[in-house]
């Protein structure tokens, strides 16, 4: 079946540090993949999101690249701010099946 | 603006109490969903919609009901029989439930039960 892991948290960073959040998922045929950020209190919004191999993602500074290889998506920033604090879901679609989401990675940023 | 809605956004029921979460989108996609949040756990599917008079459930249906009367709306009801009902629920619509579409949210409903 369709699964995602992504490392738990939190992750606790300084401002301007770089960041790495990992992801890797099972699944069959194609899946699209996405990022997902959740600040306090709020719903989900969409991150970013990549729909084929070797296709990268990128928003406000974030970027995934989707490796078929060896299954992952990986969230990166180079320069975290204080208001990238948040929840990061990581998450894969399927052609004929729902959003899998992961458990959720809480990251910390200190100024 | 196009979006989704969710309400009340804060909602306290006793005990053996029927409540209702109302969802609402105007974005005319066909899907709509809705999963509850616990801490550490991400989110679990409790049910989804297709299309207007047709929901199924998901992973964790067991004390909630639905219904699809409209294709903008997304009513979810946590009944009694649901044991642990306080959580923050959300709601989410995408285009089409196929084909790996993103889904969009909505901004929650924290359930507390007294």
């Amino acid at each position: 079946g369709n699964s995602v892991t992504q490392m738990e948290g939190p992750v606790t960073l300084s401002e301007e540090a770089f960041l790495t959040i990992n992801c890797t998922y099972t699944a069959t045929g194609y899946p699209s993949l996405f990022w997902y950020v959740q600040y306090p209190g709020e719903g989900l919004q969409l991150l970013l999101k990549a729909t084929k191999a070797d296709d990268k993602g990128s928003n406000k500074g974030f970027e995934a690249t989707y490796r078929k290889e060896t299954t992952s998506f990986h969230l990166e920033k180079g320069s975290v701010q204080v208001s990238d604090s948040a929840v990061y879901f990581c998450a894969l679609s399927n052609r004929d099946d729902k959003i899998i989401f992961g458990k959720g990675t809480r990251l910390h940023i200190l100024p | 603006d196009g979006g989704i809605t969710q309400s009340p956004k804060y909602l306290f029921r006793k005990e053996g109490q029927n409540v209702t979460l109302s969802c609402e989108q105007n974005l005319n996609h066909d899907a709509m969903y809705w999963y509850r949040q616990d801490p550490g756990q991400g989110l679990r599917l409790i049910y989804y919609s297709q299309i207007v008079n047709d929901f199924q459930k998901g992973d964790i249906a067991e004390g909630y009901s639905v219904s699809r009367e409209k294709k903008e709306s997304f009513p979810l009801t946590v009944t009694s029989a649901q044991k642990n009902p306080t959580a923050f629920y959300l709601c989410a619509s995408s285009i089409t439930r196929t084909g790996g579409n993103e889904q969009f949210f909505g901004p929650g409903t924290r359930l507390t039960v007294l």
